[in-house]
């Protein structure tokens, strides 16, 4: 079954508010950690990862927190626009580096921005 | 320049078909994956190869058969088609190794009839 999961599946903001987004994990042995955005009628798009030695990692508006006690994960959006309007997951890789290690997804939470 | 491509977008058949879906990169990835997401979103793997050889086969029933011809290229075929196979089903790939980003097609939505 799954072993990633957040904890609201929606979240609506208004435009120019900062987001956050949770996730929890369960399993212990995932060392690498990735955040997905998926827009209506399309595939995933890689938004940030975060390995299991690091605790944060910050892209461009996007920063994601890894609290490895509690095994939770979080994504901060700065200054949400309305085409950040879409379902994010998180996915954790237990697998290692192993080639064709696969991903476990999280449930997804869908964020609606309103301007 | 589409990096993951996945043909058709949409498919709607009847129980009992035999269909296929390609997908082809055109990353110079070694490793390609399928997943399915069912109507609540939820994305689960269903098979991954490396190098044109299978890596994992997650439980899925013996009427789904991927092949690999060659690297840039993972197609799915599935046989005797049921009601629960209807689901958006995607291709991704990834360079080997599992801390590479994956890069998902847009998505083959299949609807069982």
């Amino acid at each position: 079954g799954e072993s990633v999961g957040l904890h609201l599946p929606t979240l609506s903001v208004q435009e120019g508010d900062n987001s956050i987004i949770n996730c929890a994990y369960s399993n212990s042995a995932s060392d690498y950690f990735i955040w997905y955005k998926q827009e209506s009628g399309k595939g995933p798009q890689f938004i940030i990862d975060i390995r299991s030695n690091m605790d944060k990692r910050q892209g461009q508006r996007v920063t994601v927190l890894l609290n490895k006690t509690v095994k939770h994960l979080s994504l901060q959006i700065a200054a949400t626009q309305p085409g950040d309007s879409a379902v994010y997951f998180c996915a954790e890789n237990i697998g290692g580096n192993q080639a064709g290690t696969a991903l476990i997804f999280g449930k997804g939470t869908t964020l609606s921005v309103s301007s | 320049d589409t990096a993951v491509s996945q043909t058709p977008k949409y498919l709607v058949t009847q129980m009992g078909n035999d269909k296929s879906i390609k997908c082809e990169q055109n990353l110079g990835h070694d490793t390609m994956y399928w997943y399915k997401q069912d109507s609540k979103k939820f994305l689960k793997i269903m098979f991954s190869y490396n190098n044109k050889e299978l890596i994992i086969n997650e439980t899925v029933p013996n009427r789904f058969s991927p092949k690999s011809p060659d690297k840039a290229h993972l197609n799915l075929h599935i046989n005797s088609l049921e009601l629960g196979d209807s689901a958006v089903y995607f291709c991704a790939s990834s360079q080997a190794g599992g801390y590479n980003e994956q890069f998902f097609g847009p998505g083959t939505r299949l609807t069982v009839l």
